[in-house]
């Protein structure tokens, strides 16, 4: 596709079930970034790809948080154990490399009840 | 540590109103500088950018200039639009990825 497509773009879930949330960057981009939006803290960087490697997950909130990549390209953010302070829209971005321009998905937005 | 304030909102202008958000930041050296647009229903959207100082971003009728001594990004527009409604998000990136730090965003409601 053109864009960053996000999958799936709603996600409700049951306090302490596992999620994951899925993100496709652009074609060719090789740096991928995933950060979290929501009401209290506006938006929070989580982590950041280099092709496969992750040299930054300074942002991610807990150690139930994890993210992979695989082939350079699919991104997977998995939350383990959800509780109800994750609710939140999850945002991928992508970058043909890393300081140029980011194009944002639309989102995932997880509910926790 | 980096960071970005923005003007709170709500802002609420009628058409052909002049439009002002404040921005200002806090970061060592010599951050780039954007202002991103989230529409309702869409994903965020770069609207322009500055990469060093005295530098003016500008795209749709925005406008915004990269200010050193104040450390400011304000963004600004002559006449808004119906259109324009949106939440704006003023942000940062500094170091050697595009890592971004943003303000808390202001929802703009532009009235007819």
């Amino acid at each position: 596709g053109a864009g960053v497509s996000q999958s799936p773009s709603n996600k409700v879930t049951e306090k302490g079930k596992d999620v994951e949330l899925r993100c496709d960057p652009i074609s060719g981009h090789t740096a991928l970034y995933w950060y979290r939006q929501s009401l209290g803290q506006g938006l929070e960087f989580l982590i950041y790809f280099q092709g496969n490697s992750a040299p930054d997950k300074s942002g991610l909130p807990s150690d139930r948080f994890s993210a992979e990549r695989t082939g350079g390209s699919v991104s997977t953010l998995t939350i383990q154990r959800t509780q109800q302070e994750d609710s939140a829209v999850y945002l991928c971005a992508s970058s043909l490399e890393q300081r140029t321009e980011a194009f944002f998905g639309q989102g995932t937005r997880l509910t926790v009840v | 540590g980096n960071s970005v304030t923005q003007m709170e909102g709500p802002v609420t202008l009628s058409e052909e109103a002049f439009l002002t958000i404040n921005c200002t930041y806090t970061a060592t050296g010599y951050p780039s500088l954007f202002w991103y647009v989230q529409y309702p229903g869409e994903g965020l959207q770069l609207l322009l950018k500055a990469t060093k100082a005295d530098d003016k971003g500008s795209n749709k009728g925005f406008e915004a200039t990269y200010r050193k001594e104040t450390t400011s990004f304000h963004l600004e527009k002559g006449s808004v639009q119906v259109s324009d409604s949106a939440v704006y998000f003023c942000a940062l990136s500094r170091g050697s990825n595009y890592k971004l730090t943003f303000g808390k965003g202001t929802l703009l409601t532009v009235n007819p």
